[in-house]
């Protein structure tokens, strides 16, 4: 069974750091891209980033570039947002979501996701 | 950027009725790379079509997708009450991929 279980959410206050974490199990984690989607409280859907299964390629959105990181190791099977300079904007649920290289840069498989507040 | 733009906001529908929820884009989607994804309230997105027209696994037949260019379609054929929830559509030709704003299926 396919489970992606995100971690690392809190309070933080604007301008601070955070690292979010989503480990990964039931499927071969080296050969499915990945992804970080957020949805601020009562809003829709935005993507952040996507990271290829070899991880050469990398996309951002816009919104975050710059001060968002994706990145995962492969040996922990984990995917990984390093979270800086954040702003009350980014306050939302952070979904860790798989993706099959080679079909699109759909989301097959969501994460219950985690809660960043950007708040002082 | 491709503008995905869903409509209506809301569809107030009894259970066994039709439902045509439409996304349209600001420019043409590649490869017709349209997915949407069902919601309910506390819980994250759930893959239903991905390719516009391809059901994901385990989906139920009552759901089908359609369109091409800019115009896409999900139609759920009869309604049963756990088909109530919000509904996106997301365009994964170019990069940003895009999300529209979502319809809300609720019950009448």
């Amino acid at each position: 069974e396919v489970q992606l279980v995100e971690s690392g959410g809190g309070l933080v206050k604007p301008g601070g750091s955070l690292r979010l974490s989503c480990a990964a199990s039931g499927f071969t984690f080296s050969s499915y891209s990945m992804n970080w989607v957020r949805q601020a409280p009562g809003k829709g859907l935005e993507w952040v980033s996507s990271i290829s299964h070899s991880s050469s390629y990398i996309y951002y959105a816009d919104s975050v570039k710059g001060r968002l990181t994706i990145s995962r190791d492969y040996a922990k099977n984990s995917l990984y947002l390093q979270m800086n300079s954040l702003r009350a904007e980014d306050t939302a649920v952070y979904y860790c979501a798989r993706s099959s290289w080679g079909s699109g840069w759909f989301f097959d498989y969501w994460g219950q996701g985690t809660l960043v507040t950007v708040s002082s | 950027e491709i503008v995905l733009t869903q409509s209506p906001g809301t569809l107030s529908l009894s259970p066994g009725e039709r439902a045509t929820l439409s996304c349209r884009a600001s420019q043409s989607v590649s490869t017709s790379y349209v997915a949407w994804y069902q919601q309910k309230p506390g819980q994250a997105p759930r893959l239903f079509i991905y390719g516009a027209s391809s059901r994901a696994t385990g989906i139920p037949d009552r759901f089908s997708g359609s369109g091409s260019g800019t115009d896409f379609t999900l139609t759920i054929s009869r309604l049963e009450p756990e088909d109530f929830a919000v509904y996106y559509c997301q365009q994964y030709g170019s990069s940003p991929w895009t999300f529209g704003q979502g319809t809300k299926v609720e019950i009448k």
